[in-house]
């Protein structure tokens, strides 16, 4: 079975500092990858995807940056964060064929920058 | 045209009764269209969902009804129990390509017992 891992689960972390979460996804190859941004009382924004290695597509202009160096591998990093880099980070995932249409998500990474 | 508009913000249920959310889009092109449920401190997980060939889904206590002239669908919850009590999220994509889902901005919904 398919499986979807996000670390670090909660991150305190001082305004200018980098970041760097990580989410990997096993029992499964050649995923559609993706990063979604919960802040506290709103839905969830798209923030990049990725249909494959090397390949990432930015929804919204911002201060992070991500990258997929391997298959199952999707790394969310920024070079210096901002106040408004708080929130709930999710990953997921998208089988294709018979699982069409279904995001799998992580059980998310808590950033709060202070 | 990218938008999921969803309401409402919040909503109090009694043990038993129905809880209805509702959602409205925007891009016809849209085909495919699911709702979450998150508990607090977890990821959403898919709940139900439809395409936009059939006007309703029901799965257990879980109903969706889908209204394409209006662009518009709902999550009926029925005999709503304290267990369904966490925010719930509708969304909506196109099916082919990326499956890029563009979510509403979620309801917090509290069973009371």
């Amino acid at each position: 079975s398919q499986t979807i891992h996000q670390w670090p689960a909660t991150l305190v972390q001082p305004v200018g500092s980098p970041l760097s979460l990580e989410c990997t996804v096993e029992g499964t190859s050649n995923p559609n990858l993706y990063w979604y941004r919960q802040a506290a009382g709103r839905g969830l924004q798209l923030l990049f995807y990725s249909v494959g290695i090397g390949q990432i597509s930015s929804e919204v202009p911002q201060n992070l940056s991500a990258s997929r160096p391997q298959d199952r591998q999707f790394i969310l990093s920024s070079k210096k964060l901002l106040l408004s880099d708080s929130g709930f980070y999710l990953c997921a995932w998208h089988g294709g064929g018979s699982l069409a249409g279904e995001l799998f998500f992580g059980e998310g990474s808590r950033l709060t920058v202070l | 045209q990218q938008q999921v508009k969803q309401s409402p913000q919040s909503l109090i249920v009694q043990k038993g009764g129905i809880s209805i959310i509702n959602c409205a889009y925007e891009n016809t092109a849209f085909d495919y269209f699911p709702w979450y449920q998150q508990f607090p401190g977890k990821g959403p997980a898919l709940l139900i969902a439809i395409r936009p060939d059939v006007s309703e889904k029901k799965e257990g206590r879980f109903t969706i009804s889908f209204n394409k002239s209006a662009k518009q669908f709902s999550l009926h919850i029925m005999d709503s129990q304290p267990g369904d009590s966490a925010t719930y999220f509708c969304a909506a994509s196109r099916r082919e390509g990326a499956q890029k889902l563009v979510f509403g901005q979620g309801t917090r919904l509290t069973i009371n017992p």
